[in-house]
């Protein structure tokens, strides 16, 4: 079965506080992507893996920014120092089938609020 | 760079009315186009890829090469339909990361 779970759902912090985000695919997909998702606005593409290299980074990803995957199964996100635009939806997806026509399998999200 | 731009936020119709959502892309290679779908509390999920060339749930979508279209249809609107419509591109080179457009907010009135 293909699913992805997403870690916290929710998360509340106060600005300059670190946190971190966990994606976690049911199955084995090589690639993994992290896109951030803001009110009115499409997924916005953040970073992706194919296994555990991370091959491209969006310049959204400024470096309080970090993302992982260290066995090629599942990948953390972390945000240093968070400001309130930081504030949004973080959405990590699976490939499903080829990298030209696959799908993209979302997870639920993680909703970040800095305050 | 690919673009993708759905130029309504919503799209209110009444029941059994005609619906079409629409898709226009910039590219300049042959992309692969999708539609996906977010109902309320439930994840983003595709509902379906040009590639296919299949009607889901009873929606269709065709790709007008020469408009750069991939406008989302179904003939008769039902409540069930009410979501959230994201248009997205997959590039035919490069790293092939898809690019969403905004989403169009789909509200079908009983």
């Amino acid at each position: 079965d293909t699913g992805v779970s997403q870690d916290p759902r929710h998360k509340i912090t106060k600005r300059g506080q670190n946190v971190t985000f966990r994606c976690d695919p049911i199955s084995e997909h090589n690639r993994l992507y992290w896109y951030r998702q803001t009110l009115g606005q499409g997924p916005e593409f953040l970073t992706y893996f194919q296994n555990e290299a991370q091959l491209e980074k969006s310049r959204l990803l400024s470096d309080r920014f970090s993302a992982e995957r260290p066995k090629g199964s599942f990948s953390t996100l972390e945000i240093q120092r968070t400001e309130q635009g930081d504030s949004a939806m973080y959405l990590c997806a699976i490939l499903r089938g080829p990298a030209n026509t696959g799908e993209l399998f979302f997870g639920e999200g993680s909703r970040l609020t800095v305050l | 760079a690919q673009r993708v731009t759905q130029p309504e936020k919503l799209l209110s119709v009444f029941k059994g009315a005609p619906v079409e959502l629409k898709c226009n892309y910039s590219y300049s290679g042959s992309p692969e186009l999708f539609w996906y779908v977010q109902y309320s509390r439930q994840r983003l999920q595709l509902l379906l890829r040009h590639i296919s060339r299949e009607s889901i749930k009873g929606f269709t979508a065709d790709l007008n090469k020469g408009e750069t279209s991939f406008h989302l249809k179904k003939p008769f609107a039902q409540e069930e339909d009410s979501a959230m419509y994201y248009c997205a591109l997959t590039p035919s080179g490069g790293s092939y990361i898809p690019t969403f457009g905004r989403g169009t907010s789909l509200i079908v009135h009983p």
